[in-house]
């Protein structure tokens, strides 16, 4: 079965560091998504992005957030200058062309701030 | 603006029991709902959707969750609760317009099944 996968798993990064994280979304999905988690808090939308652009994004999706689909499969979450209360679980999900389709979530990718 | 609540952090159940796992919401239009289970260190899984038809809807794992419009709720149920699904589940909904739209969560509901 198909499923979207995420790297790294954890990442550990200094403060005011830049950090990319990497999502390989099912492969003839359409729409693709960030979301984070803090640990022991609800999941939180980031960011959307459809047909090559940002769709939709939050008030945490700041001017130090970007996303990217560089080759077709990628698709990457990038942090420009990390803080403390970055860290989180983020999570990379895709769905497919039927807008009645769930969003199909990876692992998560674990990004520790120190 | 959509929202979910959650209004059990915690719902113990004893294993063979039946268990239900409450979700209300609030969206503007017909909703899509879903719930997602997340087990220790480990990904959001899909378990089952309510998009239109009957309000019964059949999951994964022997899952099943009822719409009501009245009341707008989506409760999550099984007939007979296992050990194995004591996990983290998490109510969500979607506006019905748009792929790119947000699935917004509720805090989740940590499910115990005791042996």
């Amino acid at each position: 079965e198909p499923e979207v996968t995420q790297t790294p798993s954890h990442q550990v990064t200094q403060m005011g560091q830049e950090v990319i994280l990497r999502c390989v979304p099912i492969s003839n999905h359409l729409y693709f998504y960030w979301y984070r988690q803090i640990l022991g808090q609800k999941v939180e939308f980031l960011v959307s992005f459809y047909n090559n652009e940002i769709s939709e994004k939050s008030e945490i999706f700041d001017d130090q957030f970007s996303v990217e689909r560089p080759d077709g499969s990628n698709f990457t979450l990038k942090i420009r200058s990390t803080k403390l209360e970055d860290s989180a679980m983020y999570f990379c999900a895709s769905m497919g062309r039927d807008s009645h389709n769930e969003q199909f979530f990876g692992p998560g990718t674990r990004l520790t701030v120190l | 603006a959509q929202s979910v609540a959650q209004p059990e952090d915690q719902v113990n159940v004893a294993e063979g029991n039946p268990l239900t796992v409450k979700c209300t919401y609030s969206v503007s239009g017909n909703p899509y709902l879903f719930w997602y289970v997340q087990y220790p260190n480990r990904g959001l899984q899909f378990l089952l959707k309510y998009i239109t038809g009957d309000n019964l809807v059949k999951g994964s794992y022997g899952f099943e969750a009822e719409f009501n419009k009245s009341q707008t709720s989506f409760h999550l149920k099984k007939p007979s609760a296992l050990v194995s699904d004591s996990a983290l589940y998490f109510c969500a909904v979607r506006p019905p317009s748009g792929g790119y739209q947000k699935v917004t969560f509720g805090i989740g509901t940590k499910l115990q099944v005791i042996p």
